[in-house]
């Protein structure tokens, strides 16, 4: 196991298109955490998932986000009709029960024209 | 929600100076704070940590206070080196969610 793994790593898309990143956590990891992150900001929180349960999603999210976990493993992150302020890097993260530790991946950097 | 402020925003050192960190969280429950460092175009990666049982913690050039009371936790960088220019960000941990400051840039200068 590498590490948290994330593609595509680089996305460029047209306004109003869909995309799809996908993040694979370290295996025995429980929690996978989603977030944005754009120059010089911190990570802002968007969502989090405990196994396949997403447990809270950021209400700065509007209803064009959506994540999902389907068996506790991946996790994918879909952002539907995109709009230039969606432009950011997407950081996923995981972490086990017992140290809170994150553990980033590399992200996914989404440019929209 | 929990809010984390952090300051500075930037912060320039000569190389073998201390720097300081400074952050505040508004939310009493949290009781975690990690430290990560990124450095540019790379990933955030956890230098450090401190739980609210505990007030202060070392490793090496590196140490964490926390004052509960105030809700203010630092981080100390001695003997600074090259190698500690990047980002770090605080952060505060309650139920699991983590929360980030917005991030200082230190400058170790040669």
């Amino acid at each position: 196991d590498t590490g948290v793994s994330q593609n595509p790593r680089h996305k460029i898309t047209k306004r109003g298109q869909n995309v799809t990143f996908r993040c694979d956590p370290i295996s025995e990891h429980n929690r996978l955490y989603w977030y944005r992150q754009t120059l010089g900001q911190g990570p802002e929180f968007l969502t989090y998932f405990q196994n396949e349960a997403q447990l809270e999603k950021s209400r700065l999210l509007s209803d064009r986000f959506s994540a999902e976990r389907p068996k506790g493993s991946f996790s994918t992150l879909e952002i539907q009709r995109t709009e230039q302020g969606d432009s950011a890097m997407y950081l996923c993260a995981s972490s086990d029960s017992n140290t809170g530790e994150l553990f980033f991946g590399e992200g996914s950097r989404l440019t929209v024209l | 929600g929990e809010n984390v402020e952090q300051h500075p925003s930037t912060l320039s050192v000569q190389e073998g100076d201390s720097a300081v960190i400074k952050c505040t969280y508004s939310d009493s429950a949290s009781n975690y704070f990690p430290w990560y460092k990124q450095e540019l175009g790379k990933r955030p990666q956890l230098i450090i940590d401190i739980r609210s049982n505990v007030g202060e913690k070392k490793d090496q050039r590196i140490a964490v206070t926390l004052n509960k009371t105030a809700k203010h936790f630092s981080l100390h960088i001695t003997e600074t080196q090259p190698e500690d220019s990047a980002v770090y960000f605080c952060a505060a941990s309650k139920d699991q969610k983590v929360t980030f400051g917005i991030g200082t840039k230190l400058q170790v200068i040669p």
